[in-house]
């Protein structure tokens, strides 16, 4: 089955750059999403198709994808910006149709 | 405003069964198919199940750990979707959630609050 890797935890201080990283083989053929959960909270779409932002998402937040590494960047972070990122692909061909990452956990210093 | 509910969580003894509720309200819910994922304690998120759209086949595909023991099913009169599970054992204790699905590479736009199921004797 298809797989996902993230590192477990990034930290950057208030307006710094964070960037999340998601290694997948060939996820470049794929369509990326990236989620944003806050403690207790539901996920939230940040970024879908590898760098679209739903309504209501701020400019700082984009994707990108280069080899087989997927990029979310949120640029001048924010305090409330602290939340686990996960980042997401559809695999219709594995045993998962929603393969996620492990999730990496933003800590805003 | 696109609103999700899930509802008929709670503690649930090991090897009985369980039907969640996700309750829809601001779009068509006829037009979109709908999926479940769950999300155990201090964990990452996982796939349950999801089911098309009547537009689609209303067919219906689960995850390998748990086909079998899952059923989803919808009522589009109701703008309800059900997720059923039995045989529950202790390592279905999550927090589940519904989303809606979009688009041809199954986008999840919105998410509902999540209802807890706890599995415990």
């Amino acid at each position: 089955s298809y797989v996902l890797t993230q590192p477990p935890s990034v930290s950057v201080a208030p307006g710094q750059t964070a960037r999340f990283t998601c290694a997948g083989n060939g996820i470049g053929s794929k369509s990326v999403q990236w989620y944003q959960q806050k403690p207790g909270q539901a996920p939230v779409l940040v970024i879908f198709h590898e760098n679209d932002r739903p309504s209501g998402i701020p400019e700082r937040f984009s994707g990108s994808t280069s080899g087989n590494t997927a990029t979310l960047t949120i640029s001048r972070v924010e305090a409330g910006d602290e939340a686990d990122y996960y980042c997401q692909v559809w695999d219709s061909r594995g045993d998962n149709f929603w393969v996620f990452g492990g999730g990496t956990k933003l800590t805003v210093l | 405003e696109v609103v999700l509910v899930e509802s008929g969580g709670g503690a649930v003894q090991p090897g009985r069964s369980l039907r969640l509720s996700c309750s829809v309200s601001g779009f068509t819910f006829g037009d979109y198919a709908l999926s479940w994922f769950r999300q155990a304690p201090g964990k990452g998120l996982e796939w349950v199940g999801f089911i098309r759209s009547k537009v689609y086949g209303g067919t219906t595909e689960y995850a390998a750990s748990v086909k079998g023991r899952v059923t989803i099913s919808r009522d589009d009169s109701e703008s309800i979707a059900y997720l059923e599970m039995n045989s529950l054992k202790s390592e279905d204790t999550a927090v589940y959630y519904c989303g809606r699905v979009v688009g041809n590479d199954y986008v999840v736009d919105y998410w509902g609050q999540g209802a807890l199921v706890t599995i415990s004797s």
